[in-house]
């Protein structure tokens, strides 16, 4: 089985930063690659499909890049309403998540 | 408005089973396939089981094969999850999701494996 290694697993940075969240996969994945955003209580919201194709009616802050088995997930200016915990997940093989990354305000 | 909602949760003793559905409205449900993901109190989340469009592969993770069963109905916009040998460890926020890729999600139901 694939593995997803996602880093950090919390995060804290001020409003207007750039903030950028890496997973590495186990094996070549190539780009298949989703982020997901969730917010306490709710379900996960697809952000970056193929890993780097934007969800229709996701902010172009958000952003992904990478392929083969590192990967990238950037916010550019971060706003109090990007608290939330990400997470990316591979569907190459049987699907895998990382571990998650939980953002919060500095 | 593309809907998936989920139902069947509930407290349920080790050994136990239950069913979950999920209704499924507004997107072509036939035309894509359908997953189930959980997430245990306090947990990150956890990929469970993927069914084809018309039921030809289904893929479990190794935590709950051989215990649950996943179907659809795509006559009736459905899909399901049959848990038998329930264990304290399944505990947790059961998710139906779906589309070209993982775009459609339900609310979530909750199951809670407990003597």
């Amino acid at each position: 089985d694939i593995q997803m290694t996602q880093s950090p697993s919390s995060l804290s940075a001020s409003v207007g930063d750039r903030v950028t969240i890496t997973c590495q996969a186990s094996q070549d994945i190539s780009n298949y690659l989703n982020w997901f955003q969730q917010k306490p209580g709710k379900a996960p919201r697809l952000l970056i499909y193929d890993a780097s194709n934007l969800e229709t009616g996701v902010p172009s802050k958000f952003s992904g890049s990478g392929s083969g088995t590192d990967f990238t997930f950037t916010i550019s200016g971060l706003q109090p309403e990007d608290i939330a915990t990400y997470y990316c997940q591979q569907y190459d093989n049987l699907p895998a998540f990382g571990q998650g990354t939980n953002l919060e305000i500095k | 408005e593309v809907q998936l909602v989920e139902s069947g949760g509930g407290l349920v003793k080790p050994g136990g089973s239950l069913r979950l559905s999920c209704a499924a409205s507004g997107f072509t449900f036939s035309s894509y396939s359908m997953y189930w993901v959980r997430q245990a109190p306090g947990k990150g989340l956890e990929w469970v089981s993927s069914i084809t469009t018309g039921s030809s592969y289904i893929y479990y993770a190794d935590s709950v094969k051989g215990r649950f069963t996943i179907s659809r109905d795509n006559a009736k916009n459905s899909l399901y999850l049959q848990m038998n040998s329930l264990r304290a460890e399944d505990t947790a926020v059961y998710y139906c999701a779906g589309g070209y890729n993982y775009n459609y999600w339900g609310q979530g139901t909750l199951v809670t494996v407990s003597s």
